[in-house]
């Protein structure tokens, strides 16, 4: 089965701080993404990395940055946390591409961050 | 560019009654379509997918779903709610074109009442 661990399911940390979520998968996958989940809007793509050291902006990325050194860990980087930014984040991995085309694979979630910036 | 509707942000229903969540897209091109579940303070799990085979798609939990093209609709159904299918349920769908990330829609909150 396919693993993806967030670093930690709860962070509590203050305004202004420079704020770090990491997500390892263990299966080898292409792809992975970070989404912020808020009541009532979904899940909101905020970045995703197809490659070691490549990053494609999503919806909502101001604010946010990435970065992907090995192909197994994605990490989440709020340069300078604001109380906008309190959500829960969740971390997905997919594979690139098997017979049937591009796309059509599922996305394996991690547990989430709830994130409380104060 | 894709984009995906749920209808009602809550639904509720007694057990062993028929589950019926409410999907439409938006797209340009023949879409992948997916259902995801989310039980509290956990992540997402895949319930099934649409990837242009069968348009009747069997997933786990005895969950299905059925694409219909004319009227742009994934809706997921299961004839008898159990009491552990209360959780959220997510649909959405492939972004072709850009790169294999998911467009999901705003959310169904499912209740299942003794």
């Amino acid at each position: 089965d396919v693993k993806v661990t967030q670093s930690s399911r709860y962070l509590v940390k203050r305004t202004g701080e420079k704020v770090f979520l990491e997500c390892v998968q263990d299966m080898d996958h292409e792809n992975m993404f970070w989404y912020r989940q808020d009541p009532g809007l979904g899940l909101r793509l905020i970045y995703f990395s197809y490659d070691v050291k490549m990053k494609e902006k999503g919806d909502i990325p101001e604010g946010y940055s990435v970065s992907r050194e090995k192909k197994e860990r994605f990490s989440l980087i709020l340069e300078s946390a604001s109380t906008n930014q309190t959500s829960m984040y969740l971390c997905a991995s997919s594979l690139e591409f098997v017979a049937g085309g591009i796309g059509n694979q599922p996305q394996h979630f991690g547990d989430g961050t709830r994130l409380s910036i104060l | 560019a894709q984009s995906v509707t749920q209808l009602g942000s809550h639904v509720s229903v007694s057990e062993g009654a028929l589950v019926l969540l409410r999907c439409n897209y938006s797209s340009s091109v023949p879409p992948y379509l997916f259902w995801y579940v989310q039980y509290p303070n956990q992540g997402l799990q895949l319930l099934l997918k649409y990837t242009s085979a069968a348009t009747l798609v069997k997933g786990i939990n005895g969950f299905e779903a059925e694409f219909k093209k004319s009227e742009t609709s994934f809706h997921l159904t299961k004839p008898s709610a159990h009491m552990s299918d209360a959780a959220e349920y997510f649909c959405a769908v492939s972004r072709r074109g850009g790169r294999r990330a998911l467009t999901f829609g705003s959310g169904t909150r499912l209740q299942v009442q003794p």
